[in-house]
C-alpha cells in the first residue's frame, strides 16, 4: 500500500534560516503532490501544489520540490520566521478525488 | 476557513448515542469530504461526495454514514457511537477542476466516553 513519511519528530530552526521539510512515498509518484500548512485547533491550509513534471515550485519564501525518482518533495522555507512555526502537511494528489496526507513535521522557529 | 463552517465545534457523547456532524459551505464547489485526524495517522477520508445524492466510500467509512441533500451542506452521521471515533473531524471542499486542492473547514473535536 502507498506509504507517505514525514519527519516525526519535530524541526527546531533558528530564525532567519532556511527550514526545509522532506517528504518520501512509496510506490507510484502521483500527478501532483500538495503541502499544506496547519496550525494548533484549526483545519489545514493549501500552500502550493507542485506537477509531476514540474522539478520546483516558488511562491514568495516557500519553495518545493518534486522529485519522482528519489520519490520524495522537498520543502524549504526561506528566512524563516516565529510565524512560520506549524505543522506541514505532505500529500498525495492522484486525482479523481483520491488524495493521501502524511502526518506532519512540526516546525518550531526559534527567535 | 473562509467560506466553510462546521457544527458543532465540540461535542462529548456517550457509546452508543447517534451524533450528526454539519459541514456548510457558502463556495458552491461540487465536492465535499469529511476526514477524521489523529495523533500518528494523519488526516484519513471517511466520505466524500461528487454532488448531490452522490457519495462514495474513503478509506474509513465502517460506523459512518453521509448525506448531502443540498450543494451547500454534507453530514456525517455516527449512528451509535464508538470510543474509537473520538477524534477531531474535518470537512473539506474542492472544486477539483483539475487537481484535489482542498480547502478545510475548522474541525469538530468529537469526544465519545
Amino acid at each position: 500500500s502507498q506509504k507517505i513519511e514525514q519527519n516525526s519528530e519535530a524541526l527546531n530552526i533558528q530564525e532567519g534560516k532556511t527550514a526545509t521539510l522532506t517528504c518520501n512515498y512509496t510506490n507510484y509518484s502521483p500527478a501532483y503532490l500538495q503541502w499544506y500548512r496547519q496550525d494548533p485547533g484549526r483545519g489545514p491550509v493549501f500552500l502550493l501544489l507542485i506537477r509531476e513534471n514540474e522539478k520546483e515550485k516558488r511562491k514568495e519564501r516557500l519553495k518545493v520540490t518534486f522529485d519522482t525518482t528519489l520519490k520524495q518533495s522537498l520543502f524549504h522555507i526561506t528566512a524563516s520566521q516565529p510565524a512560520d512555526s506549524a505543522t506541514y502537511l505532505c500529500a498525495l494528489d492522484w486525482g479523481y478525488q483520491k488524495v493521501t496526507f502524511g502526518t506532519g513535521t512540526k516546525l518550531q522557529v526559534i527567535p | 476557513d473562509a467560506g466553510i463552517t462546521q457544527s458543532p465545534r465540540h461535542k462529548v457523547t456517550e457509546t452508543g448515542t447517534p451524533v450528526t456532524l454539519r459541514c456548510h459551505q457558502t463556495e458552491n464547489h461540487r465536492y465535499m469530504y469529511w476526514y477524521r485526524q489523529d495523533p500518528g495517522h494523519g488526516l484519513r477520508l471517511i466520505h466524500y461526495s461528487y454532488g448531490v445524492k452522490d457519495t462514495d466510500k474513503g478509506e474509513v467509512s465502517d460506523g459512518y454514514s453521509v448525506s448531502r441533500s443540498k450543494t451547500e451542506d454534507f453530514l456525517l452521521t455516527l449512528e451509535s457511537a464508538t470510543s474509537s471515533q473520538t477524534s477531531v473531524y474535518f470537512c473539506a471542499i474542492s472544486e477539483s477542476t483539475e487537481t484535489d486542492t482542498q480547502y478545510f473547514g475548522p474541525g469538530t473535536r468529537l469526544t465519545v466516553l
